[in-house]
């Protein structure tokens, strides 16, 4: 069975710039999260996703962040414009159940902003 | 607020010699306590969830325990393949952030052989 999918892997970009990461998370699972790793911090939550709909976006940074999940399938999560502070690690995980169920995560897609 | 506290930051062994991390939490209403592995340049693994005081898993090496208000992964005669950060995660009923997990900064283990 196929993981949670990440790409790209890794993302260099001058501030100002737009990029879109995506997620393709495993067949079957509803929830889908968003989170971030910003160097020397914890992994912090962004947004989830139960199938196509926003169930809790409250740790979006700004207005600057956009995320959809067309159909309920994969995921993106768009920066426009990015910013220096927003390099970091972004992790995408998906699971079958919300309460207690477990998260499986990708490899993340590293953002570099210059 | 919610939050999780890991100690040590960092921890270094020789192959075969045991050891404890620890896992300090505050959560309003626990429905879950999650342990992860991450490996450089990978996402977390899934290791454990332990969902209750007194509840214990085990994998192989490792071993977790839950209190009311830490959990521990205890590492039994360790291998130079244990080398990795180890993630605790906690998901609260009452959790600003609904059902997302709320981390801790994580433990990094060095096992030399």
């Amino acid at each position: 069975e196929a993981g949670v999918t990440q790409f790209p892997s890794h993302s260099v970009i001058e501030k100002g710039q737009t990029v879109t990461l995506r997620c393709d998370p495993i067949s079957g699972h509803d929830n889908l999260y968003w989170y971030r790793r910003v160097m020397g911090k914890e992994i912090k939550f962004l947004l989830h996703f139960v199938k196509e709909s926003k169930q809790d976006e409250s740790g979006m940074p700004n207005n600057r962040f956009l995320a959809e999940r067309t159909g309920g399938t994969y995921s993106t999560l768009k920066v426009q414009p990015a910013e220096l502070e927003d390099s970091g690690v972004y992790f995408c995980a998906s699971s079958q159940g919300a309460s207690r169920g477990i998260q499986y995560f990708g490899a993340g897609t590293r953002l570099s902003v210059l | 607020e919610d939050q999780v506290t890991q100690s040590p930051e960092a921890l270094r062994l020789q192959e075969g010699e045991s050891s404890s991390l620890n896992c300090s939490y505050t959560v309003s209403g626990l429905r879950g306590l999650f342990w992860y592995r991450q490996d450089p340049g990978k996402g977390p693994e899934f290791l454990f969830t332990l969902y209750s005081a007194g509840e214990e898993k085990e994998k192989e090496r490792l071993k977790a325990t839950l209190t009311k208000k830490e959990s521990f992964l205890h590492i039994t005669a360790p291998k130079p393949e244990d080398s990795a950060t180890y993630l605790c995660a906690v998901q609260g009923y009452l959790s600003q952030a609904g059902t997302a997990l709320i981390f801790g900064k994580g433990t990094t283990l060095s096992v030399s052989s």
